[in-house]
């Protein structure tokens, strides 16, 4: 069982309002991921850490921002957002293991966030 | 065409039938692939992972891997109610920053 925690996890804001998800994993994995995915639809890699101070945008453009100065820490932040930004953000995050076994993501509860 | 393929459903299987899940991907070297499931409003949860050619089973659920074929399949057995949630196939391509790429899920339904 994975032990990664989102807040909020559920969220009404303003247009314009800047907004940060926390995550926090208590696992020590080096790998950390966000993914935005709207009901019923695909999840989508917006932002990765391979570590500390390593941060990389992911498949879907964002405009989100996201720092890694801890290992277990992995905020997102919006500095204004929009009603386009409503959706669920997961926060992941996964161990390096070396060889042919890979590795498992593991997923937070989610942040829903609307914004009206 | 996408990386991860999968029937977006819904499929639906009355109680007790067995489930058969699909999901092929593109011809890069892969190294593990995953089966999650996702609960309505829910985060993705580990079913099963497979490395290796062939079944794997845990309980009510069988995962098929074949690297010749690009497939892998997930079947569940005695298929229950609380069963119904869309399933996501996820595969890890070495060489991919990305970790894992994911299929787009498929819904099953289990009539009871």
């Amino acid at each position: 069982e994975a032990d990664i925690y989102q807040t909020p996890r559920y969220l009404v804001i303003g247009t314009g309002k800047k907004i940060t998800l926390e995550c926090s994993q208590t696992m020590g994995h080096d790998k950390m991921y966000w993914y935005q995915q709207d009901p019923g639809m695909e999840l989508h890699l917006i932002h990765y850490s391979y570590g500390v101070n390593s941060t990389e945008k992911g498949d879907l453009s964002s405009e989100s921002t996201v720092s890694r100065i801890r290992t277990e820490h992995f905020p997102l932040t919006l500095e204004s957002a929009r009603p386009s930004h409503t959706s669920q953000y997961l926060c992941a995050s996964s161990e390096s293991v070396a060889g042919s076994s890979g590795n498992t993501i593991y997923f937070g509860e989610g942040s829903w966030l609307t914004v009206v | 065409q996408k990386e991860v393929e999968q029937n977006s459903g819904p499929l639906s299987v009355p109680e007790g039938a067995i489930a058969s899940l699909n999901c092929t991907y593109s011809d890069r070297v892969s190294q593990s692939f995953f089966w999650y499931r996702q609960y309505s409003g829910k985060s993705p949860e580990l079913i099963m992972s497979i490395y290796s050619n062939g079944d794997k089973e845990d309980g009510r659920f069988t995962a098929q891997l074949n690297k010749a074929s690009q497939y892998v399949s997930l079947l569940i057995r005695d298929s229950q109610p609380s069963d119904s949630a869309t399933y996501l196939c996820a595969v890890r391509y070495i060489g991919s920053a990305r970790q894992l790429t994911f299929g787009s899920g498929t819904q099953l339904t289990v009539l009871p």
